[in-house]
């Protein structure tokens, strides 16, 4: 079990380009989800998945979000025409059937 | 998912217990509280949970009061690598909403 697992841990983008983010979960998790945390601020709920199925989108999940996970393991999250308030640390995190969430390290976005 | 109020900051003496407390009056009946920790630049991680019985592992001690409406996190001898961010959080549908928790900061 090396736990969860997210890549780039650190990107930094121009405004207006696009980024993905992978995580990687536990492997047995089938459930897996994505926060967003700002400066200063707890972490705030995206989306999660079941397997494959994407159950829940947060309302801060804007239409230049997309999340995927096509094969019930891995996960990408992708920002289109990034602005510079999506500068945040995302966070990966993964549980078996809902319980205890195991959290990777994060991805630092920085748009410039 | 319930409100959490916490204080924004606390200080410990290496070595005390530390007693970090939480208030969810709003929780429901099947709403379990967890509480998580984030050092510096790290992801969250767990530290307990509990529904309605107090609960202890290696990290830590949960109480929680019988009405449910608040809890108390406790470190028994806290060390300076217990210096973080400590969220208390009332959950259910497990998509968890985290407050700005109470910074911890143990002092030598």
């Amino acid at each position: 079990d090396t736990g969860v697992s997210q890549n780039p841990r650190h990107k930094i983008t121009k405004r207006g380009q696009n980024v993905t983010f992978r995580c990687d979960p536990i492997s047995e998790h089938n459930r897996l989800y994505w926060y967003r945390q700002t400066l200063g601020q707890g972490p705030e709920f995206l989306t999660y998945f079941q397997n494959e199925a994407q159950l829940e989108k947060s309302r801060l999940l804007s239409d230049r979000f997309s999340a995927e996970r096509p094969k019930g393991s891995f996960s990408t999250l992708e920002i289109q025409r990034t602005e510079q308030g999506d500068s945040a640390m995302y966070l990966c995190a993964s549980s078996f059937r809902g319980g205890i969430q195991y959290f990777g390290a994060g991805t630092r976005l920085s748009v410039l | 998912d319930a409100k959490t109020t916490q204080p924004t900051s606390m200080d410990c003496a290496e070595g005390r217990a530390a007693n970090l407390p939480c208030n969810h009056s709003t929780i429901s009946g099947n709403e379990y509280v967890y509480w998580y920790r984030q050092i510096h630049s790290q992801g969250p991680q767990y530290i307990i949970h509990g529904l309605k019985n107090n609960e202890t592992n290696e990290m830590a001690s949960l109480i929680i009061t019988e009405d449910r409406k608040s809890s108390t996190l406790i470190l028994p001898h806290a060390t300076l690598r217990d210096t973080a961010v400590y969220y208390c959080i009332g959950d259910k549908n497990n998509d968890m909403r985290f407050g700005a928790g109470t910074r911890l900061t143990v002092k030598p």
